[in-house]
């Protein structure tokens, strides 16, 4: 099983249209969890931390199922700038430096 | 906005050839880090540095590879002998602190990147 994996697309959807991606991540003592966004040929930018409550900013709302071992990414109201890579990531802590990415979540929101 | 920065933005060499990339890294932070992207692939980890050691690597990090801090602001990624697959854009990243009971510790920062070309 890959340490993080995510469907990677590619989905294409409308403008206004509502998304979601999902992750899933072997290490069942991992620590920290986040969704990175990046654009063609440019580096990974953080879009939100994801949090065992679940977590919202805006358009879009994260929610981590630890039991499942789990991370979700919801994009409402897509736009054409969310057009880009969402990558899933995952840090072990408890001492932990290998931060894993997953091999990304490909959108294209057409008008 | 604070940053990290990497330099060369771009370096076409000579396979066999030795190359050093250069970060600079957020003035604040404590732990840095390489990770390579293969054109079309996914962020692979290479290395973590902390403390003036290297505190983690991967698999992919074997001994042609070598980082240093060479001085309080620098973090450099060598590689000594490049192969035609070592063809990447190479991020350094950069963290303020590790698992201490706040994600946001553990956010990393990445540079815009150094892309080597190997022929």
């Amino acid at each position: 099983r890959k340490e993080v994996e995510q469907d990677p697309g590619p989905f294409n959807v409308p403008e206004g249209a509502t998304v979601a991606f999902n992750c899933t991540y072997s290490n069942s003592a991992s620590q920290s969890f986040f969704w990175y966004r990046q654009d063609c040929r440019k580096e990974p930018k953080l879009l939100m931390s994801v949090y065992s409550s679940g977590n919202e900013d805006g358009r879009f709302t994260a929610q981590l199922n630890r039991a499942s071992q789990y991370i979700s990414l919801l994009i409402r109201d897509s736009k054409l700038s969310d057009s880009a890579t969402y990558l899933c990531v995952v840090n072990p802590g408890r001492g932990g430096f290998k931060t894993i990415f997953g091999a990304g979540t490909r959108l294209f929101v057409k008008a | 906005e604070p940053e990290v920065t990497q330099t060369p933005s771009h370096q076409v060499t000579q396979m066999g050839q030795e190359v050093i990339l250069r970060c600079v890294p957020i003035s604040n932070h404590l732990y840095f880090y390489w990770y390579r992207q293969i054109l079309g692939q996914k962020v692979e980890f290479l290395v973590s540095f902390y403390n003036n050691e290297i505190s983690e690597k991967s698999e992919i990090f074997d001994d042609q590879f070598s980082v240093e801090r060479p001085d309080g602001s620098n973090f450099t990624l060598k590689i000594r002998s490049t192969k035609l697959e070592d063809s990447a854009m190479y991020f350094c990243a950069s963290s303020e602190g590790r698992s201490s009971g706040w994600s946001g510790a553990n956010v990393l920062t990445f540079g815009a990147g150094s892309r080597l070309t190997v022929l």
